[in-house]
């Protein structure tokens, strides 16, 4: 596609529920990144994937946080038992050589709101 | 540990006037460095990097970028601020130890008529 793909853009879910977050990178692109962005913060580093591996989770802040990648394109990210402290902007990133070169580009992110 | 830090959370100037958004980086080596862009509701963008061609950086939209490493500073400038300018700035550098991005916390600028 032209750009990165989020969706859904927006999800309002209740404490305890499951919710997925889709990404779509920019075809080719084979790294991928996940990132939230919570009010009047900078971005988290959540998971990293190259191809469909992904060599860095260590941003994932639970073992409720899990994503996966399949085909080396789209990524889906993972929440179960949402708890209020998870609301957040989640956004995914695409990258064609990676973090080397520092251009990652950025989908319009999924707003998830846990009640 | 290497650190980014934006020194001011909101930065408000009036359309016309310049513009200067401060970042500061920890780091025993000169990183990598960059400026992205966030408007509302969008993903970011890229506007500059610095990656030791040169220590003044021109990027998009007329913004451009001096790297002093004597003051470890990577601020942000535009001679004349536009409305369309009203935005998140994030100052982001790349670990020299793992590669990974380090994000700043943000800079809101606002743009007044």
């Amino acid at each position: 596609g032209a750009g990165v793909s989020q969706s859904p853009s927006n999800k309002v879910t209740e404490k305890g529920k499951d919710v997925e977050l889709r990404c779509d990178p920019i075809s080719g692109h084979t790294a991928l990144y996940w990132y939230r962005q919570s009010l009047g913060q900078g971005l988290e580093f959540l998971i990293y994937f190259q191809g469909n591996s992904a060599p860095d989770k260590s941003g994932l802040p639970s073992d409720r946080f899990s994503a996966e990648r399949t085909g080396g394109s789209v990524s889906t990210l993972t929440i179960q038992r949402t708890q209020q402290e998870d609301s957040a902007v989640y956004l995914c990133a695409s990258s064609f050589q990676g973090e080397v070169s520092g251009e990652l580009f950025f989908g319009e992110g999924s707003r998830l709101t846990v009640l | 540990a290497q650190s980014v830090t934006q020194l001011d959370s909101h930065v408000s100037v009036s359309e016309g006037t310049p513009v200067l958004l401060r970042c500061n980086y920890s780091s025993s080596y000169s990183p990598s460095l960059f400026w992205y862009v966030q408007h509302p509701n969008k993903g970011l963008q890229l506007l500059l990097k610095y990656t030791s061609a040169a220590t003044l950086v021109k990027g998009i939209n007329g913004f451009e970028a001096e790297f002093k490493k004597s003051e470890t500073s990577f601020h942000l400038t535009k001679p004349s601020a536009h409305m369309s300018d009203a935005a998140e700035y994030f100052c982001v550098a790349r670990s020299v130890n793992t590669g990974k991005l380090i994000f700043g916390q943000g800079t809101t600028l606002q743009v007044k008529p």
